[in-house]
């Protein structure tokens, strides 16, 4: 078990230029999730898929906002024409199986800071 | 839908005395409940979990946390904090759909003096 990576851990990038940060679950969980977190806040769920397959967005996820796990092991989260207010840190979690007693393990996270 | 309320955003407790950081719930269903922690630039580490049964469960580093049903509460304590255990503490509970995503509070910062 070597756990959720995420990367990069940091992007500074300029308003209105895209980023895609990139997720790498635990090996045998089907269950991938992305959240955002905000300054002082709790996660915020984004978007969940299980094993290829997108099955859940929040209103949260504009469409400039795409998410995909092509192959369903890693998955890839890019923004579009980034704005001030997408600052935040990106979080990835992953869960094993249909059990919902599986709690979700997570990422350090990748921080992004709009110019 | 469900809801976390935490109260309190910022706790300071000596090191030796007792932690305990509140978290009440709202639920459409039997819930599901977490705490997890974050230490600075680092993701969230489950503390522990509440499902079905026993509703006084065990974490890691001494935690436990005790369900209510009757006050929706699910209160975090420690009986002796460390200054390892300076950190960010949120609480959660799973969503009711098939994605089971969960919702947190908007965290406890948790400060420990010397």
């Amino acid at each position: 078990d070597t756990g959720v990576s995420q990367d990069p851990r940091h992007k500074i990038t300029k308003r209105g230029q895209n980023v895609t940060f990139r997720c790498d679950p635990i090996s045998e969980h089907n269950r991938l999730y992305w959240y955002r977190q905000t300054l002082g806040q709790g996660p915020e769920f984004l978007t969940y898929f299980q094993n290829e397959a997108q099955l859940e967005k929040s209103r949260l996820l504009s469409d400039r906002f795409s998410a995909e796990r092509p192959k369903g092991s890693f998955s890839t989260l890019e923004i579009q024409r980034t704005e001030q207010g997408d600052s935040a840190m990106y979080l990835c979690a992953s869960s094993l199986g249909s059990d919902s007693n599986q709690p979700q393990h997570f990422g350090d996270g990748t921080r992004l800071s709009i110019l | 839908a469900q809801s976390v309320t935490q109260l309190g955003s910022h706790v300071s407790v000596s090191e030796g005395a007792l932690v305990l950081l509140r978290c009440n719930y709202s639920s459409s269903v039997p819930p599901y409940l977490f705490w997890y922690v974050q230490y600075p630039n680092q993701g969230l580490q489950l503390l522990l979990k509440y499902t079905t049964g026993a509703t006084l469960v065990k974490g890691i580093n001494g935690f436990e946390a005790e369900f209510k049903k009757s006050e929706t509460s699910f209160h975090l304590t420690k009986p002796s904090a460390h200054m390892s255990d300076a950190a960010e503490y949120f609480c959660a509970v799973r969503g009711s759909g098939s994605a089971r995503q969960l919702t947190f509070g908007s965290g406890t910062q948790l400060t420990v003096l010397p």
